[in-house]
């Protein structure tokens, strides 16, 4: 069985601020781990996944997330947010590469105010 | 490329009544899902098929049925619409290696 944890509901930041919207995964086996954002009345579009190899992995639009196995972690992370960051986004995790199911965690708004 | 496709995008039924979801994929992948979004709860799995032919549950399946007799379509069938299903519905295909594409989404009410 997995699980995500995201932390925070809410996140609310000042344009120019850094961004960190914090993941914390639980799974058996060695994950998969992804971020996608959702921005008003749309579908989600992925930001940046975590497979194999390097535990660092850079996405779109400037965001980039670290797996830390001995946290459970994959925190996303943006130097600068912009007005347009603005957006819910959600950490998922699979077990494999395979075809077992993505489990999301329950999502976090960031805000982004002048 | 369409990639996955939803319709209807918003849908108002009235208890009791029934309807179809449909999503269609064109990019000849395996595994289909569907996926309700309520507040505050994030994304929750309905169904799930790994092929044609295939399907089984996910956590959520009461209420909704599926089928998939083709690779490219995997319609989500609501026998009885409760005003509990009122909720944003994501179809989403995937393959081995690769990420989850999903679509836009259906906007389903309740009354």
């Amino acid at each position: 069985a997995q699980s995500v944890t995201q932390l925070g509901s809410h996140v609310s930041v000042s344009e120019g601020a850094l961004v960190l919207l914090r993941c914390n995964y639980s799974s058996s086996v060695p994950p998969y781990l992804f971020w996608y954002v959702q921005y008003p009345n749309q579908g989600l579009q992925l930001l940046l996944k975590y497979t194999t190899g390097a535990t660092l992995v850079k996405g779109i639009n400037g965001f980039e997330a670290e797996f830390k196995k001995s946290e459970t972690s994959f925190h996303l992370t943006k130097p600068s947010a912009h007005m347009s960051d603005a957006a819910e986004y959600f950490c998922a995790v699979r077990a494999d590469s395979g075809y077992s199911t993505l489990t999301f965690g329950k999502g976090t708004m960031l805000l982004v105010s002048p | 490329n369409a990639g996955v496709t939803q319709t209807p995008k918003f849908q108002v039924l009235k208890t009791g009544q029934s309807m179809t979801l449909q999503c269609a994929q064109d990019m000849n992948h395996e595994y289909m899902s569907w996926y309700r979004q309520d507040p505050g709860m994030g994304l929750r799995l309905i169904h799930y098929s790994v092929g044609a032919g295939i399907t089984d549950q996910g956590e959520v399946p009461n209420g909704y049925n599926v089928s998939r007799s083709t690779t490219e379509d995997f319609p989500l069938r609501l026998l009885s619409a409760a005003p509990s299903q009122t909720s944003v519905y994501f179809c989403a295909s995937t393959s081995l290696n690769t990420e989850a594409f999903f679509g836009q989404g259906t906007r389903l009410t309740v009354v």
